[in-house]
């Protein structure tokens, strides 16, 4: 079935240090690439959607500065989040579908972003 | 606004029993409906769905009710196991003219217990 790899599955880093996370589509080719955000017990809530080649757009209340997208290929998504602090602290998770009606979205396994 | 709701927030059933976890959507323009599981630490994974045309759809010990006229829709899981152990979100998929949105439940954690 479609993987979804996601990169690194945790980090811990210090205030200010900017973290980029990698999302990869092993075996299909992703026009579209999802970024959520979980905190503990919670839902997953959608902070941007991006299609490659296109800048991303993110959902009400996201920082755009904050969290960098870049979509450049079909396969290859990445979230950067910028000048770290504490309550940038959450499970991120990636998501990609490919092209056309049917596609189902499939998940990275996530990466814990812990901020000190 | 949440468009889909879901109910209870927590479930503890024994092994062997039946697991069902209740969702309500207020949306009628949503046309798919998956369910996810996700274990603690990982990603979700889709575990069934269906679309609003189908009343049930069954696989393995999986099986969703869809109620089109009362927007509702369950996940039952017979025969519960501690494996089945894990967080569940319904969903719901709006799709057109150009447009894609998931929006999820609230999620369920299970615990089956031995």
């Amino acid at each position: 079935g479609a993987v979804v790899s996601q990169h690194p599955s945790r980090v811990i880093c210090k205030s200010g240090t900017s973290v980029k996370i990698e999302c990869r589509s092993l075996d299909f080719q992703a026009t579209t690439m999802f970024w959520y955000r979980q905190f503990p017990k919670q839902s997953l809530m959608l902070m941007a959607t991006s299609n490659e080649g296109s800048k991303a757009t993110y959902e009400q209340g996201v920082e755009k500065d904050k969290f960098l997208i870049n979509h450049a290929s079909l396969t290859l998504s990445t979230l950067t989040v910028t000048s770290a602090h504490p309550e940038d602290s959450s499970f991120y998770i990636c998501s990609a579908r490919g092209r056309g009606f049917n596609q189902p979205q499939h998940f990275g396994d996530g990466t814990r972003l812990s901020i000190l | 606004q949440q468009q889909v709701k879901q109910s209870p927030q927590s479930l503890i059933v024994q092994k062997g029993g039946i697991s069902i976890i209740n969702c309500a959507y207020e949306n009628t323009a949503f046309d798919y409906f998956p369910w996810y599981q996700q274990f603690p630490g990982k990603g979700p994974a889709l575990l069934i769905a269906i679309r609003p045309d189908v009343s049930e759809k069954k696989e393995g010990r999986f099986t969703i009710s869809f109620n089109k006229s009362a927007k509702q829709f369950s996940l039952h899981i017979m025969d519960s196991q501690p494996g089945d152990s894990a967080t569940y979100f319904c969903a719901a998929l709006l799709w057109g003219a150009g447009s894609y949105q998931l929006t999820f439940g609230k999620g369920t954690k299970l615990s089956v217990i031995p």
